[in-house]
């Protein structure tokens, strides 16, 4: 199974409301990623996990809050969000190269959010 | 920001012709990778060069290396319409502790019949 599962698809959200995207994969990467695109602009990372524990946090602003339960799973929490918030969030998993580069990635389909 | 900025942004070719994209870069590379990306959804890892080779063959894809320029090429080779994407270089390297992929500024191709 090389496939990276993201839920849900599209999420429509208010700016004072709290929801979360899913990742999930059974690859055994323990490495995963957060990234936001915007149209027509290459993908920016957000977060890195590495082992379970938060490893590069690229000063994304604290309404995005990242959760690594456990190997197969990330969330990213979204309370308080701004419409220029909206864009395609994309998660990514790979193996954990212990320091000597990101391995190949393999990405989910990403959750488009729209902020209104 | 931006590892890599990647030339042409846009690319526009006819079916069978061969469509090269280009991408420099600016720090030291663990290695370079290229993906594909369709209509705004996930991305497809293409192909993966190291920092110490300097060319590379996946079926109708050439990727160079050139460590010295700070640059990469894909050549995609006899091109079909089913090509049409976007093309975009990303950077692999080590920060701290903890490795990172970093995307450059994305070629989009299109193929036409």
């Amino acid at each position: 199974d090389t496939e990276v599962t993201q839920t849900p698809k599209h999420l429509v959200m208010g700016m004072t409301n709290k929801k979360s995207l899913k990742c999930e994969q059974h690859m055994g990467h323990r490495a995963m990623y957060w990234y936001k695109q915007k149209a027509k602009k290459p993908p920016e990372l957000m977060f890195v996990y590495s082992y379970e524990k938060l490893s590069i946090n690229e000063s994304v602003p604290s309404r995005f809050s990242p959760e690594c339960p456990n190997s197969s799973l990330l969330n990213l929490h979204l309370h308080a969000l701004q419409p220029e918030d909206s864009a395609l969030y994309l998660c990514a998993s790979s193996l954990a190269t212990g320091g000597q580069g990101v391995a190949e990635a393999f990405f989910g389909q990403g959750t488009r959010l729209t902020v209104v | 920001s931006q590892q890599g900025e990647e030339d042409p942004q846009a690319l526009s070719i006819q079916e069978g012709e061969n469509a090269t994209m280009n991408c420099s870069y600016k720090t030291s590379i663990n290695n370079l990778q290229w993906y594909r990306q369709n209509s705004g959804r996930g991305l497809v890892h293409l192909i993966l060069i190291r920092s110490n080779e300097r060319e590379k063959h996946s079926g109708r894809l050439r990727v160079t290396l050139d460590t010295s320029k700070k640059s990469s090429s894909l050549l995609i080779t006899a091109s079909r319409a089913a090509d049409t994407a976007s093309y975009f270089c990303a950077t692999a390297a080590v920060d701290g502790t903890a490795s990172k992929l970093t995307f450059g500024t994305g070629t989009r191709l299109q193929v036409t019949l």
